[in-house]
């Protein structure tokens, strides 16, 4: 079983920036699709961004496009979510999760216990 | 995009109690569709894809079924692990993939 744990979380200002790590282990990050999925403080889920396996594209919400950046660095078995521009409807629960191998579609099965990210001043 | 709406937004129910949960698509999505089960303070957890295939791992008191835009998540008998957070996802276009509000199932 693949498992997931994102870092990299904490307090951000208005307009700056953060990274967020998605390191794995038993997780040769290239073989999956992995995607962000972000949870407001008691809110529902929201989809933020995916990257493909090998090869494969970037795909980003409209809410966070053209701020946040998506990326792997499969030598170290890392995905990364690097957020500029930040604010304060971005405060979150950040969740990086894999894409289930069986299927065509989205299911994502795997999943990391999540990281807060705060955006105030 | 699609929008994906969930009702009831929140249930009371017994350990023991059948329980019904209804997912609502906008436009067509086929089989494509997938419930989670969040319990407080966890990560979402994957139960059914497929509209009604289950996830190893998952008890048999779960099941999904429907298809095109209406869905239906059941669980049959109710059990004190089972009182989370249920989550439908549309996985027939893409991106974006969207979810449900959510349905909170609550002790009575």
């Amino acid at each position: 079983e693949v498992q997931l744990l994102e870092s990299g979380g904490g307090l951000v200002q208005p307009g700056g920036s953060l990274r967020l790590p998605c390191a794995g282990s038993r997780f040769t990050s290239g073989n999956y699709a992995v995607h962000w999925v972000r949870q407001a403080p008691g809110k529902g889920l929201e989809w933020v961004s995916a990257i493909g396996s090998s090869g494969g594209g970037t795909f980003y919400a409209d809410s966070v496009k053209g701020r946040f950046t998506i990326s792997r660095d499969t030598s170290k078995n890392t995905l990364y979510l690097q957020m500029n521009s930040l604010r304060a409807d971005d405060t979150a629960v950040y969740y990086c999760a894999t894409k289930m191998l069986l299927t065509s579609y989205v299911a994502l099965d795997n999943w990391g216990q999540g990281i807060l990210v705060t955006v105030s001043s | 995009d699609i929008q994906m709406t969930q009702s009831p937004s929140s249930v009371s129910a017994s350990v023991g109690d059948r329980v019904t949960i209804t997912c609502r698509a906008s436009q067509y999505v086929g089989d494509r569709l997938v419930w989670y089960q969040q319990r407080p303070m966890k990560a979402p957890n994957l139960l059914i894809y497929g509209a009604s295939s289950l996830q190893n791992g998952v008890p048999s008191r779960f099941s999904g079924s429907g298809s095109g835009t209406d869905f239906t998540l059941t669980i049959s008998s109710l059990q004190p692990e089972d009182f989370a957070t249920y989550y439908c996802q549309q996985a027939a276009t893409f991106p974006p993939l969207t979810f449900g509000g959510g349905t909170k199932v609550e002790i009575k």
